[in-house]
């Protein structure tokens, strides 16, 4: 069956250190991928987006990248702030459609 | 430029009963789609649509429907209301790949 995976546990880190999230897929073979982050009660905010052909992606302090091989995203935010806790979703988009598939979502938490 | 607004932002409703949301998006968008949230199954499609079309369709029953407006403005329509219909009704308008999301209607129902 398909699936999308992350982390349902929550990650804490310190200030200051590079928080690093997982997005697995199965069974998919997505147009791209987009992350996203949510705050409590509150819309997600689109955040990055990259695509099959390409393997990262920045932008400021958020790095992405994709490996179709291992059907893996990775999530990088460097020099992490207390404003960086949220919960970060990934989403797929699977075909020409926009349906987005979206991940459970890791909730973030960086420690002052 | 104002971002997509829902209203209403909060709704409770009894089991049985019918309700309409209301989705505004950024000006100039023309794709509207609609999102369900809840604690056990997250984020899941609804619908989309495109100039008053709707283009694609998620796995929900028929009780969930929706339209969309000549200005594109989008409504979504739930009938029947049954508990488990409780849950954060997302809108996201689009240009181009990236999806923007309005804050949500938060919907209860008793």
């Amino acid at each position: 069956s398909q699936k999308i995976e992350q982390n349902s546990e929550a990650l804490n880190i310190q200030e200051g250190k590079t928080a690093t999230l997982t997005c697995n897929y199965t069974n998919y073979s997505p147009a791209y991928l987009q992350w996203y982050r949510q705050d409590p009660g509150r819309g997600p905010v689109f955040l990055l987006l990259i695509r099959e052909n390409e393997k990262e992606k920045r932008k400021e302090r958020l790095k992405v990248t994709f490996d179709t091989t291992l059907k893996q995203s990775l999530f990088h935010i460097t020099a992490s702030q207390p404003a960086d806790s949220a919960t970060y979703l990934c989403a797929l988009r699977m075909d020409s459609s926009y349906k987005l598939i979206f991940g459970s979502g890791t909730r973030l938490l960086v420690r002052p | 430029k104002a971002g997509v607004t829902q209203t209403p932002r909060y709704l409770i409703k009894t089991r049985g009963q019918q309700v309409t949301l209301s989705c505004s998006p950024i000006s100039g968008h023309r794709s509207v789609s609609w999102y369900q949230q809840t604690p056990g199954q997250g984020l899941q499609f609804l619908f989309e649509y495109f100039s008053e079309t709707q283009r694609n369709k998620g796995n929900f029953p028929g009780r969930f429907s929706g339209r969309q407006f000549s200005n594109s403005r989008s409504e979504m329509n739930v009938s029947t209301l049954e508990l488990g219909d409780s849950a954060l009704y997302l809108c996201a308008s689009r240009v181009g790949d990236e999806q923007y999301f309005g804050p949500g209607t938060r919907l209860t129902v008793t």
